[in-house]
């Protein structure tokens, strides 16, 4: 099965400073990577997906960069804000009538005022 | 909020007790998931839904028995749990047609065995 390995599991970052949390997977069918920001107390929630047919997607802020050849993709938040601060997730899944996520272990993520 | 609510938010329970957890969705999708997520683990996925068929159960152990009525509402049954079954459990859905198909989660309930 899928197997996503997440990098780091803790960031801290100035305010304004870029944030960048990298993952790996194992499957060459997955054609479809979310990212997912978790604040205490809530469920995870998605933030930006990428689908395989794309290398890079941008929405304000936030960026996430696709590559296939080496089964990696990254998120990117540039001018970090105390409000960024939250355990994110990426996941990792290869379709089929109800998709099958498999999330990495999460990077707790610390933007200091 | 995202559509999709979780009761109860917080569960304490023996080993003897059952209970259920409950989960309903307001976005229209067909399809609805269990996750458990423990500390410092993955989310591990428990049990999918496709229009209230049971397509998935990632090997949990018979102490959890999925409902699902509907295709707005999913159950969770407890029964005889461990220590170890202690979790945020995460309730999700999706529209598996179409694109995009993200899953959209509830709060979560999280649970203690005593």
């Amino acid at each position: 099965g899928e197997n996503v390995e997440q990098h780091p599991s803790t960031l801290s970052v100035q305010e304004g400073d870029s944030a960048v949390i990298k993952c790996t997977y194992s499957d060459s069918a997955s054609n479809y990577f979310p990212w997912y920001k978790q604040e205490l107390g809530k469920g995870p929630q998605l933030i930006i997906d990428i689908r395989s047919n794309v290398g890079e997607k941008k929405d304000q802020r936030i960026a996430v960069t696709l590559n296939k050849t080496a089964k990696h993709f990254s998120l990117h938040i540039t001018e970090t804000q105390p409000e960024d601060s939250a355990v994110y997730f990426c996941a990792a899944s290869r379709g089929g009538s109800a998709r099958q996520l498999t999330f990495g272990s999460g990077t707790q993520l610390t933007v200091l005022p | 909020e995202t559509g999709v609510t979780q009761t109860p938010r917080h569960l304490v329970m023996g080993m003897t007790n059952k209970k259920s957890l409950k989960c309903e969705q307001h976005l229209g999708h067909n399809a609805m998931y269990w996750y458990k997520q423990s500390a410092k683990k993955p989310l591990e996925l428990m049990f999918v839904y496709n229009f209230k068929e049971q397509t998935e159960n990632n090997s949990v152990p018979s102490r959890f028995s999925p409902e699902c009525p509907n295709s707005s509402h999913l159950f969770l049954h407890l029964h005889t749990l461990q220590p170890e079954d202690s979790a945020l459990y995460l309730c999700a859905s999706s529209q598996t047609s179409g694109v995009p198909d993200t899953q959209y989660f509830g709060p979560g309930t999280r649970l203690t065995v005593l």
